[in-house]
């Protein structure tokens, strides 16, 4: 158990849905990531937040769009969901904003788009 | 902007031989360099990092890696791979200023054969 916790772990849904992903960073880290992996793209980077505040944006779709909460908590939502959306999701957790220490990664959300 | 290539997607080694995996990156200044480790269904996990000082890095699992500066390099290795070694890998570079994610490797999956 690394102590980033992903819900839910499996996702099933159509095309043009709307879903939200899950995550809990570890204990004491303020920063939060979010990747998606696919076949085809690799890991590609989403979105960084730290302490609330978005930090960084990556590659990130304007279907897709995430925050993070008081308690650290962060939500990925994904809408007018396509096929090419299915994907392993992955959120990382950091002590701060920068890359230094390397992150902490949950053990993802699959998202299949039917 | 800084960039990761692992040149090779697919090794096979047999279980007791040597390993090592390439890795080459893009970037202006020292980068910090990680080599993460991800298990069928698992999220990535930190094998090892580099920051400065010591060129050769000593990880977790038995897993080592040198920074080549002048080849912009950092391959990782291990003297003797075991069954459970099969994952993919993953090389990913970060930056002290500027973009603050992670940039990730394609990946370099590993087969063991026994």
């Amino acid at each position: 158990d690394s102590g980033v916790t992903q819900t839910p772990k499996h996702l099933i849904t159509a095309t043009g849905q709307r879903v939200t992903l899950r995550c809990s960073p570890r204990s004491g880290d303020l920063s939060v990531y979010w990747y998606q992996q696919s076949l085809d793209q690799g890991l590609q980077f989403l979105i960084q937040y730290y302490n609330g505040e978005e930090r960084a944006k990556g590659n990130i779709l304007e279907r897709f769009s995430a925050q993070q909460f008081p308690d650290l908590h962060s939500e990925l939502n994904l809408s007018s969901l396509e096929l090419g959306d299915s994907a392993l999701y992955f959120c990382a957790s950091s002590v701060d904003g920068v890359s230094n220490y390397g992150y902490t990664f949950g053990s993802g959300t699959r998202l299949t788009v039917v | 902007a800084q960039s990761v290539t692992q040149p090779d997607i697919h090794i096979t080694v047999s279980e007791g031989a040597s390993l090592e995996l390439r890795c080459n990156y893009s970037y202006g200044a020292t980068p910090y360099l990680f080599w993460y480790v991800q298990s069928p269904g698992q999220g990535l996990q930190l094998l090892l990092k580099y920051f400065s000082g010591d060129t050769l890095v000593q990880g977790i699992k038995g897993f080592e890696a040198e920074f080549k500066r002048s080849q912009s390099s950092f391959n990782l290795r291990k003297p003797s791979v075991h069954w459970s070694d099969a994952a993919e890998y993953f090389c990913a570079v970060g930056a002290v200023t500027g973009r603050r994610a992670l940039t990730f490797g394609s990946g370099t999956r590993l087969q063991v054969q026994p």
